[in-house]
């Protein structure tokens, strides 16, 4: 069965400091892994998206890399602002099917 | 603006009540879906649609029910058979590959009273 597991659960950091999500994931075959953030009650919006051949991509203060051996990724964040407090979600679709498999989230709350 | 509009973005309905959410794209994304978001848990698939005039059961469909009449319309509804409606729901659209990214309404926060 396709799984994706994300850690930690939640999160919490001081403004300006540097943080890392992690993901795992089971699905196969491959095909992409996108990482989401979602606010507080809205709805969730593509960070990075990578494919099989991609270590590494970033967007702006957010990078994301991408070890398709060990079926891991991670999503660092640079200089952690306040606005950065939200759900970061980790999806990952497999060749075969129109359905992606999701995360379930790993909820960062940045303090002053 | 292209993108896709969920509404209401509150609601609150009776027990025993049929409720539809709305959900419109523009985008000319091929497939719609609509997915079930609860505290603490990951996004949960409820329908998806490929095409006009079709459409699939994902992994929590029982209590709910779509049509897709027209590329850009996607609607959800929740029916009395549904046993705890109250969540989040969020619609997304995409080309209809899986290389393509989906794109997410902004959710309709439904609350049984």
């Amino acid at each position: 069965k396709n799984q994706v597991e994300q850690s930690p659960q939640s999160l919490i950091i001081l403004e300006g400091k540097n943080c890392t999500l992690q993901c795992n994931y089971t699905v196969s075959p491959f095909s992409n892994l996108r990482w989401y953030k979602q606010d507080t009650g809205r709805g969730p919006v593509s960070l990075t998206i990578m494919t099989f051949s991609e270590n590494t991509k970033s967007n702006g203060r957010y990078t994301a890399t991408l070890d398709a051996d060990t079926k891991q990724s991670s999503l660092h964040i640079t200089a952690s602002q306040l606005s950065d407090s939200a759900s970061y979600i980790c999806v990952v679709s497999s060749g075969g099917s129109y359905i992606p498999t999701f995360g379930r989230g790993t909820s960062l709350i940045v303090h002053p | 603006d292209g993108g896709i509009t969920q509404s209401p973005k509150y609601l609150f309905r009776k027990e025993g009540q049929n409720v539809t959410l709305s959900c419109e794209q523009n985008l000319n994304h091929d497939a719609m879906y609509w997915y079930r978001q609860d505290p603490g848990q990951g996004l949960r698939l409820i329908y998806y649609s490929q095409i006009v005039n079709d459409f699939q059961k994902g992994d929590i469909a029982e209590g709910y029910s779509v049509s897709r009449e027209k590329k850009e319309s996607f609607p959800l509804t929740v029916t009395s058979a549904q046993k705890n409606p109250t969540a989040f729901y969020l619609c997304a659209s995409s080309l209809g590959t899986s290389n393509t990214e989906a794109f997410f309404g902004q959710g309709t926060r439904l609350t049984v009273v």
